[in-house]
């Protein structure tokens, strides 16, 4: 079955300490790929997606995420992590000429002064 | 609009009740959905529309939810018989087309609560 993984529930980072979260899909082919984050009571916000082409994507607030076909993986990473940063972090995938996204369960990143 | 907006932010209705929560997405998106985010869950698909086209209602948990929405306007999900479990925040995202390559544009929710 197609599935998202996001294996951290929780990870707790000092500020301006590195990230990466995880992500791992079990797709037949390549989809495409996002990252979201989602800040107390708000909507999702998309930071980065990928398609195609170069596997280093850059978003926005500093992310980065890299695709790995051969580990079936799409971490997202930061060098320096501010207190802002602290949300929850979410997967997802589409399969190219599906309709919907389906999301890993969240990372929930805590920053610690 | 600028954004995808939804109402009401918040909804507090006793069990039994009918409930509509409403989305109003970004004026141009043709496709349009209906996610559930319950505790410490990540986000459940619901249903999605595309134009005109016949929804895609596949992931509604049961025959007492459903949704309307008339073109490419406004959306309502409806909770009929509403039940403890129903309890979570029900996001709306719309995109400027159908398809995995567009990504979506996320309202900020409706959170229901069920006493």
């Amino acid at each position: 079955a197609q599935s998202v993984t996001q294996p951290d529930i929780h990870i707790t980072v000092s500020e301006g300490a590195s990230l990466e979260l995880r992500c791992n899909y079990s797709y037949g082919a390549t989809p495409y790929l996002f990252w979201y984050v989602q800040s107390p009571g708000q909507g999702l916000q998309l930071l980065l997606k990928y398609f195609s082409g170069d596997t280093l994507v850059q978003g926005i607030k500093g992310f980065e995420a890299e695709f790995k076909r051969s580990q079936s993986s799409f971490n997202l990473r930061k060098p320096s992590v501010h207190w802002s940063d602290a949300a929850e972090y979410f997967c997802a995938v589409a399969l190219s000429g599906y309709s919907t996204l389906t999301f890993g369960k969240g990372t929930m990143l805590l920053v610690s002064p | 609009g600028a954004g995808v907006s939804q109402s009401p932010s918040n909804k507090v209705t006793e069990k039994g009740k009918d409930v509509e929560l409403r989305c109003d997405p970004i004026s141009g998106h043709t496709a349009l959905y209906w996610y559930r985010q319950r505790l410490g869950q990540g986000l459940e698909f619901l249903i999605y529309f595309q134009g005109n086209s016949a929804p895609d209602k596949s992931g509604l948990p049961s025959d007492r939810f459903s949704a309307e929405r008339t073109g490419e306007s406004v959306s309502t999900l409806t909770i009929q018989r509403t039940q403890q479990e129903d309890s979570a925040v029900y996001l709306c995202a719309s995109s400027q087309r159908a398809g995995g390559s567009y990504g979506y544009t996320f309202g900020s929710g409706t959170r229901l609560t069920v006493v």
